[in-house]
């Protein structure tokens, strides 16, 4: 049974330009969740999908915007790249129902120069 | 406003030693559920208990064991006779029905076993 899976791995970016980051979620779950993890800090949650639809959305800019598709896979797309925005990029998968268990990938880290 | 602390920033222990990492929440609701997670050094984080806020039974599974108190809103994790393959960072989370979705973590503590 195939867990959570990100790509890329590693992504180093300069400020200003457009990063996407993909996952697919483990099997039999339809609902995906991306989160941010700074350096040293706890996750911090940034949108989660469901039904290919932005379902909740945490405290973070339009530039951060994502996609889900019919297979339940799903992208988060960060535009006009700040340093800021280098940190660890989590994707968590869970079935629909609210609170249920969130299930992660191993991230993709972001390094913006 | 929910909220999750966690104020062992670090700790370390040397093997076989027990070690309990604290979480203390804070939530509006009465309808909740508290996680806890591992993250390895590989950075993927590993589910390790869910609680919901109307069980408040404590748990063991091997090794591990958890201590759910609402009087002090904590939900405390021990590790009995650790082992250096428990060194990594845990996190202690929280979601709500005011938050839905959204889990809240806290900073997390690194535990560090010593051979």
């Amino acid at each position: 049974d195939a867990g959570v899976t990100q790509s890329p791995t590693h992504l180093i970016k300069t400020r200003g330009q457009q990063v996407t980051l993909r996952c697919s979620p483990k099997s039999g779950h339809d609902t995906v969740s991306w989160y941010q993890q700074a350096l040293g800090q706890g996750p911090q949650f940034i949108f989660q999908y469901y039904e290919e639809e932005e379902r909740q959305r945490g405290n973070f800019p339009d530039r951060f915007s994502g996609h889900q598709f019919p297979n339940y896979s799903s992208e988060l797309n960060v535009n006009a790249l700040l340093l800021g925005d280098s940190a660890l990029y989590l994707c968590a998968s869970s079935r629909g129902g609210i609170q249920e268990t969130q299930y992660f990938g191993p991230g993709t880290r972001l390094l913006v120069l | 406003a929910q909220k999750v602390t966690q104020a062992q920033t670090e700790i370390s222990v040397v093997e076989k030693e027990d070690v309990t990492l604290d979480c203390v929440y804070e939530t509006r609701d009465t309808t909740y559920y508290l996680f806890w997670y591992k993250q390895p050094p590989s950075g993927e984080l590993v589910f390790l208990i869910r609680r919901n806020s109307f069980d408040e039974q404590n748990e063991i599974s091997g090794r591990y064991s958890w201590n759910f108190q609402k009087s002090t809103s904590s939900f405390n994790f021990t590790i009995t006779a650790s082992q250096v393959v428990d060194s990594a960072v845990y996190f202690c989370a929280l979601s709500d029905m005011n938050t839905g979705n959204q889990f809240y973590f806290g900073t997390g503590t690194s535990l560090t076993v010593i051979p």
